[in-house]
């Protein structure tokens, strides 16, 4: 059974940093990107940013409003993904969630979805 | 950055009705856009890949269409637990944006 589990989230003051955990089990996880998607409360989804699989690079790629301060990272002998998060500020209050980035290949045209998603870690930045 | 935009945010509808949610695109992607149901304080669940395929597992009542800028998701009969949210995204290029969201309410 292909399982993520998010860790980390707690409430932080503003400026400070935190790092969330994303764990994995079930599938080989060295062979997919994984993303960080967010839903400020009340709102919608918006996504975060992913990293590929290190057949593809290992690159990461992030949504403007978080590219200078966020990064994230994995560790493939670790079946786990993290995202470390610094100076955040209140827009940052959300529920982190990560989710398996599937990468499909079929006559010259590339789709990616998320196929599996972790039940999120709450983020609460408030001093 | 591509800008997605549902239509509409919210419908109301009854069990056994056929709805169907738009989302439009601000440039060409092709058919690079998945569908997400949300339901309440849950992680979403995606319903349907590369704009047209269903996802494994998802009823057959749920649907897409769409090339280029226009998408739609039709669900042909609903059943009492898709009053829920649901959510357009685009994996053209990043980033990965989705749609506002739109909300299905019972009538």
């Amino acid at each position: 059974e292909v399982q993520l589990v998010e860790s980390g989230g707690g409430l932080e003051q503003p400026g400070r940093s935190l790092r969330l955990s994303c764990k994995s089990s079930g599938f080989n996880f060295g062979d997919y990107a994984i993303s960080w998607v967010r839903q400020a409360p009340g709102k919608g989804l918006e996504w975060v940013g992913f990293i590929r699989s290190e057949a593809w690079g290992g690159t990461s790629e992030y949504a403007v409003s978080v590219e200078d301060r966020f990064t994230i990272s994995r560790d493939d002998s670790k079946s786990t993904a993290y995202l470390q998060m610094n100076s955040l500020n209140s827009e940052d209050t959300a529920v982190y969630y990560c989710a398996r980035d599937r990468r499909v290949d079929a006559a010259m045209i590339t789709w990616y979805y998320f196929d599996f998603w972790g039940q999120g870690t709450p983020v609460i930045v408030s001093s | 950055d591509i800008q997605l935009t549902q239509s509409p945010s919210s419908l109301s509808a009854s069990v056994g009705d056929r709805v169907t949610i738009s989302c439009r695109a601000s440039q060409n992607i092709g058919n690079s856009l998945n569908w997400y149901r949300q339901r309440p304080r849950r992680a979403p669940d995606l319903l349907i890949y590369a704009a047209s395929s269903l996802q494994s597992g998802v009823p057959s009542r749920f649907s897409g269409r769409g090339s280029g800028t226009d998408f739609t998701l039709t669900i042909s009969s609903l059943q009492p637990e898709d009053f829920v949210t649901y959510y357009c995204q685009q994996s053209y290029s990043s980033p990965r944006s989705f749609g506002q969201g739109t909300v299905l309410e019972l009538k």
